[in-house]
């Protein structure tokens, strides 16, 4: 079965450490998408992709920095890890259902920044 | 911009009872409506979806209707059940960018 898949699913990182968490789907989706998770915030977008060498800024991409060299993989890069970047990574991939793009979500990559 | 409230949780319900999770949105077009479920652990899946106004949508006995009138797409089940519980995502979409609330937790206890 065609699916999305996120690694590491935990990573423990030192402040100032560079950090990349992969995404992998197996879909042939265009789109990507690199979401955070934050208790009160729900899902706030970091960074996007509509094909191969294509990358766009979200609300929350600041400290964050995206590569899209195949289809299949948008890995996300903290350059320097923050205390405030302790957060739930998720990566989505989406496709079109009809009239509306549907979004299909990895497991999330919980990272914790000391 | 474009922005989804839901109702703060926890939302704690004995097995059986019936289901709401309120959810409105803003939109500055025409935006598709979805909820989303996560599992303890998991990513989010998709519960239900719809397109237009009037369009209801349904899934393992979850509905949602979408009112244009009322920017509000509600999240209802007639009977939970332990395994519904979960966080809920109400989500807005506009070409390819889902804008989500910020989560109802549900408990479910026998």
């Amino acid at each position: 079965d065609a699916e999305i898949t996120q690694s590491p699913r935990h990573k423990i990182t030192e402040t100032g450490r560079q950090v990349t968490l992969a995404c992998h789907q197996t879909w042939n989706h265009n789109n990507m998408f690199w979401y955070r998770q934050d208790l009160g915030h729900g899902l706030r977008l970091i960074h996007y992709s509509y094909g191969v060498h294509d990358t766009n800024k979200g609300e929350v991409s600041d400290g964050y920095s995206v590569s899209r060299s195949n289809t299949e993989d948008l890995p996300l890069t903290l350059e320097s890890a923050a205390s405030s970047q302790t957060s739930v990574y998720f990566c989505a991939s989406s496709a079109r259902a009809g009239e509306v793009d549907i979004q299909y979500f990895g497991a999330g990559t919980r990272l914790s920044v000391l | 911009g474009d922005s989804v409230t839901q109702m703060e949780g926890p939302v704690t319900l004995s097995e059986e009872a019936f289901l709401t999770i309120n959810c409105t949105y803003t939109a500055t077009g025409y935006p598709s409506l979805f909820w989303y479920v996560q599992y303890p652990g998991e990513g989010l899946q998709l519960l239900l979806k719809a397109t237009k106004a009037d369009d209801k949508g349904s899934n393992k006995g979850f509905e949602a209707t979408y009112r244009k009138e009322t920017t509000s797409f509600h999240l209802e089940k007639g009977s939970v059940q332990v395994s519904d519980s979960a966080v809920y995502f109400c989500a807005l979409i506009i070409g390819s960018k889902l804008t989500f609330g910020t989560g109802t937790r549900l408990q479910v206890t026998l």
